[in-house]
């Protein structure tokens, strides 16, 4: 069975800018979760999405948003860019019942925000 | 709210020698808890996880790792470290009841093995 994978592994941006990554979940998974990767704040939950809705949502800007499509694939959306905000993005799959709590992660996508 | 503590951000072994990663956790409910891996420009790998089963887990690699409720603990063992041990370790909790997948990550610990 395929892992879950990410495209693009590497981003370069520009502040201002608005970038799109996306998510293929292992199949027969229905929930994506987002975390944001950085040396100073670790690993931060971003959001989860179960059957193309937002089941739950971290502390996060508004310019953070995403979807899900019915194919359970997820994109992350990061509007006016910031230098703050390059970091490894790490999604994240699962089967999604109540409580399930194991989740398996794709390699990541590296922003650089100059 | 819960949280996890993973004290020290560095730990350096000689290879062959015990490997002791400490995971503290605050949890209003009993928790799950999970060990990952991630290698350079890599994903996390899932360790092992405790899921109120047996209190001692043995996982991937030779890990293993023993839930103790009354020291709020989830410590990450190995008897014998190998070269290809080095890499950063994330102890994660996440609630078992209510439709939740959050996972809650420690600030990870960066193994060393010495040869």
């Amino acid at each position: 069975k395929a892992g879950v994978t990410q495209t693009p592994r590497y981003l370069i941006k520009t502040r201002g800018q608005q970038v799109t990554l996306s998510c293929s979940p292992i199949s027969g998974h229905r929930s994506v979760s987002w975390y944001q990767q950085t040396p100073g704040q670790g690993l931060q939950f971003l959001f989860e999405y179960f059957s193309e809705t937002q089941r739950n949502k971290g502390n996060f800007p508004g310019r953070f948003s995403g979807r899900q499509f019915s194919n359970s694939r997820s994109e992350m959306n990061v509007s006016t860019l910031e230098l703050g905000d390059s970091a490894l993005y790490l999604c994240a799959s699962s089967l999604g019942g109540q409580g399930s709590g194991e989740q398996f992660f794709g390699p990541g996508t590296r922003l650089t925000v100059l | 709210a819960q949280s996890v503590t993973q004290l020290g951000s560095h730990v350096s072994v000689s290879e062959g020698a015990l490997v002791l990663l400490r995971c503290n956790y605050s949890s209003s409910v009993p928790p799950y808890l999970f060990w990952y891996v991630q290698y350079p420009n890599q994903g996390l790998q899932l360790l092992l996880k405790y899921t109120s089963a047996a209190t001692l887990v043995k996982g991937i690699n030779g890990f293993e790792a023993e839930f103790k409720k009354s020291e709020t603990s989830f410590h990450l063992t190995k008897p014998s470290a190998h070269m290809s041990d080095a890499a950063e370790y994330f102890c994660a909790v996440s609630y078992p009841t209510g439709a939740n997948s959050k996972l809650t990550f420690g600030k990870g610990i960066t193994l060393s093995v010495r040869p």
